[in-house]
């Protein structure tokens, strides 16, 4: 059971807006930063979003991150079939002194 | 460009010691803005974060709770590597491992959690 609980999957048609929750705890999300990964099948996950609500470059500003006390949201707009895939998300946790994951969310896009 | 490189047994047997490499090209295991990562993933774990080593004037580690008796996780200076050991292995440790970097700001801070990652080796513990 992880430590930071995502819906496991969630969807939505081409061009729609979908969001991906990721609830925690004071001690991880409530304290620190959350990162979003993007995960497709076979491949190592991507970095989509850091501190909470920053895109690396080269991420397209369709995926954006927020955060709300203990809770954080991953937001996808104008979907696009490329977008199938796993998505995590991951925070410092101070009580662990470690970093904790999601268990993901598998988007399906209709 | 960062690149991660990993090498390793895809087999090991239960009780053996799982030993993975991680050759890093574009940055160094000793650079004192970097923290470099072991990750695993598996069915029934998910994402599961191991550990990591750092340099801050002197080498640092932090390894999960879950794993902390059987982990050790080292540096190679003279080639730019960083390597994983996990003894008393039985079959739960079946995972994809992962290498993977944290990159920190000026000032000390985390900024960029696993912004490099390994292309992954599956290890299967099995007689």
């Amino acid at each position: 059971q992880s430590v930071m609980t995502q819906p496991p999957s969630a969807s939505g048609t081409p061009g729609q807006r979908v969001t991906i929750s990721c609830s925690g705890s004071s001690s991880n999300i409530g304290s620190n930063y959350v990162y979003w990964y993007q995960q497709l099948p076979g491949t190592a996950p991507k970095l989509l979003i850091y501190r909470s609500n920053q895109r690396p470059s080269g991420v397209p500003d369709r995926f954006s991150g927020s955060k709300s006390g203990t809770s954080a949201s991953l937001a996808i707009s104008g979907l696009r079939s490329e977008d199938e895939a796993n998505y995590y998300c991951a925070s410092w946790d101070d009580s662990l002194s470690g970093v904790v994951f999601g268990g993901g969310t598998k988007l399906t896009v209709l | 460009q960062v690149q991660l490189q990993q090498s390793g047994p895809g087999l090991v047997k239960p009780s053996q010691t799982l030993s993975l490499t991680c050759a890093i090209s574009g940055d160094s295991v000793s650079s004192i803005r970097t923290a470099w990562n072991w990750i695993r993933q598996s069915p029934s774990r998910g994402l599961e974060w191991l550990g990591r080593i750092y340099y801050r004037s002197k080498w640092g580690n932090d390894y999960a709770v879950s794993v902390k008796s059987r982990i050790a996780i080292t540096p190679d200076t003279s080639k730019n590597q960083f390597s994983l050991h996990l003894k008393s292995v039985t079959p739960e440790d079946t995972a994809v491992y992962y290498c993977a970097r944290v990159a920190y700001d000026t000032t000390g801070h985390l900024e960029r959690l696993f912004d490099y990652w390994g292309q992954g080796i599956l290890v299967t513990v099995s007689s």
